[in-house]
Parts: C-alpha cells; sequence; structure tokens
C-alpha cells in the first residue's frame, strides 16, 4: 500500500495564478482532510470530506475549493493564489469507524509558494 | 472553545538525557488523543494514541505518553533521546462522533550530541 499521496511535491506560483493538488490513497478510507501548515500555527484545517461526492469548511476554508468524485482522490483547488497562500499543504484520511479507525494518516505534503 | 496548547516552542536536550514534552487539551467531552513526529520536510508520523483504557500509552520509537484527566493533560516522554529524535512534535485531539482534529503548534526538538 502506498497509503496517502500528495502532488506535486512541490510548486511556484505567481500570484493570481491557479492550481489544484491532488491526494490519493489506497486505504478505501471515507474521510479525507485537506490541512496548512505554517510556522508557529501548526496545522489549521481547509475543507474535509466525510464520503464521496461531499464536501464541508475547516477552519481556514477562503480562497480554496475541493472536490471529492471519487472516494480515493480528495483534490484542494486554488482559483487565484495569493502570497498568504504560500504555505505548506498536507493531506490526511481516516477511516469512518470511530476508536481505532479516529486515526488519521498524513500524506508527504506539498510546498507551495506564491510570488 | 476548544483548544490544545503546546507551551514549549523550543525545548534542547543533550543525548542520552529523558524527555518531556507537555500538551494541555480544552476539550468538553472525553477525548481521543495523539502524538505526531514531524522530521524536516517529511509529512507526520504518528507515535502513539489514547482512546480508552489504561493511561499510560506506549508507543514507536521508544516513546510514551501519560493522559492526566485531572490535569487535562497528555504529556510525551522517553528515558534516553538520541539524535534521530530531532524533529518537531505535535499533539492533537479530537473526540469519538466528530471528524475534526485540533492541532497544537508544536514542539521543536534539538538534540545535543
Amino acid at each position: 500500500n502506498a497509503g496517502v499521496t500528495q502532488t506535486p511535491k512541490f510548486r511556484v506560483l505567481k500570484t493570481g495564478q491557479s492550481m489544484t493538488l491532488l491526494c490519493a490513497q489506497d486505504m478505501n478510507h471515507e474521510y479525507m482532510y485537506w490541512y496548512r501548515q505554517d510556522p508557529g500555527m501548526g496545522l489549521r484545517l481547509i475543507h474535509y470530506s466525510v464520503g464521496e461526492g461531499t464536501t464541508a469548511k475547516g477552519e481556514v476554508p477562503d480562497g480554496y475549493n475541493v472536490s471529492r468524485l471519487k472516494k480515493q482522490n480528495f483534490l484542494l483547488g486554488l482559483e487565484s493564489a495569493a502570497p498568504s497562500q504560500t504555505s505548506v499543504y498536507f493531506c490526511a484520511s481516516r477511516e469512518r469507524l470511530a476508536g481505532e479507525g479516529n486515526t488519521q494518516y498524513f500524506g508527504p505534503g506539498t510546498r507551495l509558494t506564491v510570488l | 472553545a476548544q483548544s490544545v496548547t503546546q507551551p514549549d516552542i523550543h525545548i534542547t536536550v543533550s543525548e542520552g538525557a529523558s524527555l518531556e514534552l507537555r500538551c494541555n487539551y480544552s476539550y468538553g467531552a472525553t477525548p481521543y488523543l495523539f502524538w505526531y513526529v514531524q522530521s524536516p520536510g517529511q509529512g507526520l508520523q504518528l507515535l502513539l494514541k489514547y482512546f480508552s483504557g489504561d493511561t499510560l500509552v506506549q508507543g514507536i520509537k521508544g516513546f510514551e505518553a501519560e493522559f492526566k484527566r485531572s490535569q487535562s493533560s497528555f504529556n510525551l516522554r522517553k528515558p534516553s533521546v538520541h539524535w534521530s529524535d530531532a524533529a518537531e512534535y505535535f499533539c492533537a485531539v479530537g473526540r469519538s462522533g466528530t471528524y475534526k482534529y485540533i492541532f497544537g503548534t508544536g514542539t521543536r526538538l534539538k538534540v545535543l550530541a
């Protein structure tokens, strides 16, 4: 199993450009998440999904959109990138069941710089 | 409001010394508690977790953590630190029936040879 994978690993954008980050998981997990990590701020939840075709806003959703057309994929889109979106983006997934299934598994991250 | 506090931003210890990283939470219900480690340029790896039962939890790489409900704490410990433990450590909290987790701001560990 590859676990959770993210593409690309690095990207540099100019202000106003758009891009899509792809997260894929092969663990048949129901829930998927997008976080951003900034120095001194820990991980902040952008959007999440509790199943195919459903998405919801997290703590910092502004400027981002997401889609979950297939259970194994969770896409994060930036329609018009801003320098404030320079960050490291992490995807995570977990099973639907409570208890042991409550553990999140993280991807390796995407480092995005917006000039 | 729900929150997780890691009061130490940076900690420096000598190799072979003991380590304790602090984590305090504010969460109405019985929490699920996690410690993750992040090496430079890497993703987050789960060290250990507490869901219920024994309040002393053993994890990977020789780490352990103790859940103290009365103190709302879940401190991470290691009796003898190795140079390879240098990394950033995150405490996180969730609970059954919710989809979201709250992460602390992290503690960066430096290990002196």
